[in-house]
């Protein structure tokens, strides 16, 4: 089963402009990913955030996590043509009990920058 | 540095034929996961290897199996192939240490008709 939802479902932007991605999650979390996947090939990581981390950049992407609200935001500033792919978030669980490290994923945002 | 390699990369089979999917893990990675991806879904757990055995299951069926091997590669087994079986099968390698993302392969599309 899904862990939660991804907001919006789609987004299409123009090149330049900035992107912002929702996800929410439903269970208590060690660290939460995010993924971008080209034409349904494999996921690249972009960036983790920890539980106890509340903001978290990485070049032109930002991750937020407000654990209280159980959601994460992903920003993407300035954004080109080639950021055009499906992004998904993924939560991990805390240590401890079966499926150690399992990423349970939501069901994505595809993201469409126009030149 | 390599990354994860998944073999094939296109796969059709018959219904109720069984598959074999094959994944080379990151060099220095020690856990491999695979996961299922349905079109327009996000990738679900199947199930995870370290140490060469298995360790957690997502809601699969016993038809799905899996194995590592001592150099942490994998393979993916799924018997009496039914038509919701078609989908991108990924493989997936880590350290053992939540503090790292995953590096994923590109996956292998598996064709049930």
């Amino acid at each position: 089963s899904q862990q939660g939802e991804e907001d919006p479902q789609a987004l299409s932007i123009q090149e330049g402009e900035n992107a912002t991605m929702n996800c929410s999650y439903k269970t208590s979390i060690n660290n939460l990913q995010w993924y971008r996947q080209n034409s349904g090939r494999g996921l690249v990581h972009l960036i983790l955030i920890r539980s106890n981390e509340r903001e978290k950049h990485s070049g032109r992407l930002r991750v937020t996590l407000d654990t209280s609200k159980k959601s994460s935001s992903l920003l993407i500033t300035a954004s080109r043509a080639a950021d055009t792919a499906s992004y998904f978030c993924a939560t991990v669980a805390n240590a401890g009990g079966t499926s150690y490290g399992k990423l349970t994923f939501g069901q994505g945002t595809i993201l469409t920058v126009h030149p | 540095e390599t990354g994860v390699t998944q073999s094939p990369t296109h796969l059709i089979k018959t219904r109720g034929q069984q598959v074999t999917l094959r994944c080379s893990s990151q060099s220095g990675h020690n856990t491999v996961s695979w996961y299922q991806q349905a079109l327009g879904q996000g990738p679900q757990f199947i199930f995870q290897y370290y140490r060469e055995e298995e360790n957690g299951r997502g809601n699969f069926p016993p038809r799905f199996s899996g194995l590592q091997f001592p150099n942490y590669s994998s393979e993916l087994n799924v018997n009496a192939l039914e038509l919701d079986d078609s989908a991108l099968y990924l493989c997936a390698s880590s350290l053992r240490n939540l503090d790292y993302g995953y590096t994923f392969g590109s996956g292998t599309r598996l064709t049930v008709v």
